[in-house]
């Protein structure tokens, strides 16, 4: 069975405060999907990573796959309250399921 | 081009009732998966299908819950004799190709078991 953990669960931060969430298995992937999650809401996709070492940024928002394509850390500049949701990794092994890691709950207080 | 449909997005259902889901993928996705998130927690993968054929189902519990995904029509999660630890959110996800690609989720459906 592939496991894959997040840390820390939970963070409470200022605005403009920066943080980094990680995402970290014994597993290797073919693939690594970030997704953030609103209240009420289904999670949306950001960014999907494929090769190891890959770095990808979307605005303040840069996600890293590890060289061995085990582990994924997501960092947040200068994070605002509009940031704020849960933040979930997912793993993709070719020809299985998506491992969904427990999630990162992000709360940004202005 | 609309996004994974997923209707009722709240559903409430006494304790022996049965619960019908359903979820319509993405134009020209043929590849369904059904997660449920329980309230502060992850998601937890239950099924996948392809059009008329269940691919992965070893997430779903034996007994009482079962999913389609007919030729015709969306696919539906089937949840029968509803007990109040089946209160959860539902979600349904779509992708184009294999199961390891990016899936699509839906809003979901909230289920209550009162």
């Amino acid at each position: 069975t592939q496991l894959l953990e997040q840390s820390p669960q939970f963070l409470s931060i200022q605005e403009g405060e920066n943080l980094t969430v990680y995402c970290n298995s014994s597993s290797v992937f073919s693939s690594l999907q970030w997704y953030r999650q609103e209240p009420g809401e289904g999670p949306v996709l950001l960014v999907t990573v494929v090769t190891g070492g890959e770095v990808k940024k979307l605005k303040r928002l840069t996600f890293q796959f590890g060289d061995a394509r085990k582990d994924s850390s997501l960092h947040i500049t200068a994070a605002q309250p509009g940031d704020t949701g849960l933040y979930l990794c997912a793993g993709g092994d070719a020809g299985n399921m998506l491992t969904f890691g427990g999630g990162t709950r992000l709360m940004v207080k202005p | 081009n609309a996004g994974v449909m997923q209707n009722p997005r709240h559903l409430v259902r006494r304790r022996g009732q049965e619960a019908r889901l359903r979820c319509s993928p993405m134009k020209g996705h043929s590849h369904v998966y059904w997660y449920r998130q329980l309230p502060e927690e992850g998601l937890k993968f239950m099924v996948y299908l392809q059009k008329e054929n269940i691919i992965d189902e070893s997430g779903m519990p034996k007994e009482r819950f079962s999913a389609e995904f007919p030729k015709e029509g969306p696919s539906i999660l089937r949840i029968q004799q509803v007990v109040r630890g089946d209160s959860a959110a539902y979600f349904c996800a779509s992708s184009p190709l294999s199961a390891d690609t990016e899936a699509f989720f839906g809003q979901g459906t909230r289920l209550t078991v009162v």
